[in-house]
């Protein structure tokens, strides 16, 4: 079977760093995706990890260890916009994505 | 340009209608999906299409039928509507399915309301 488990809610300042971290149990595994979702809308792709390591894509950076089945989405200088939920999903061969129940983030001034 | 949309974007119905809900992607992906998501806002793969041809479903009641057309549309008609199906529908695209590594592009979502 598949488990993916990430924090329900954050909070944190603007201008902080912030770190979103998700642990997945699948079998068959083909990479990792991390979505952003803002009230009301439709998620939207922020990044894809296959290889253990760190991607970084200007103030969002995610990274991926397969061997011990756990990702992070870190993102810097944070701003009231960042101010969604963020959505780790499994990727596995052969089926469709595998979406974890998302963490709510909110940014305060 | 929408790359993918839905209509309606909010359908408002009783129980024990029938309702359809379109999608049609202008990517030229060849893979479709819908996805369903609950008040809890956890995202749950219902269907996924390969040029037309039915390639995941997953353990969705037989009240829920999906269509395509071609490969630019899918379209996901529900009988004999329940007030649990109130939930948000996304549909959504990839470039291909089975190297399972393509990024998916979300249309705007249906919001349903059963009464």
């Amino acid at each position: 079977g598949q488990n993916i488990d990430q924090p329900t809610e954050m909070t944190a300042t603007e201008g902080a760093i912030v770190q979103i971290n998700c642990t997945y149990q699948t079998s068959g595994f083909n990479g990792l995706f991390w979505y952003q979702q803002h009230a009301g809308e439709a998620p939207t792709f922020l990044s894809y990890n296959v290889l253990d390591g760190l991607e970084e894509k200007g103030r969002f950076s995610s990274f991926l260890s397969r061997s011990k089945g756990y990702s992070y989405l870190l993102l810097k200088e944070l701003q009231m916009k960042d101010s969604a939920s963020y959505l780790c999903a499994v990727s596995q061969a052969g089926t469709a994505l595998i979406f974890g129940k998302g963490t709510t983030l909110s940014v305060s001034s | 340009d929408t790359a993918v949309s839905q209509t309606p974007k909010y359908l408002v119905t009783q129980m024990g209608n029938d309702k359809s809900i379109k999608c049609e992607q202008n990517l030229g992906h060849d893979t479709m999906y819908w996805y369903k998501q609950d008040s809890k806002k956890f995202l749950k793969i219902m269907f996924s299409y390969n040029n037309k041809e039915l390639i995941i479903n997953e353990t969705v009641p037989n009240r829920f039928s999906p269509k395509s057309p071609d490969k630019a549309h899918l379209n996901l008609h529900i009988n004999s509507l329940e007030l649990g199906d109130s939930a948000v529908y996304f549909c959504a695209s990839s470039q291909e399915f089975q190297r399972g590594r393509e990024t998916q592009y979300f249309g705007p979502g249906t919001r349903l309301l059963v009464l």
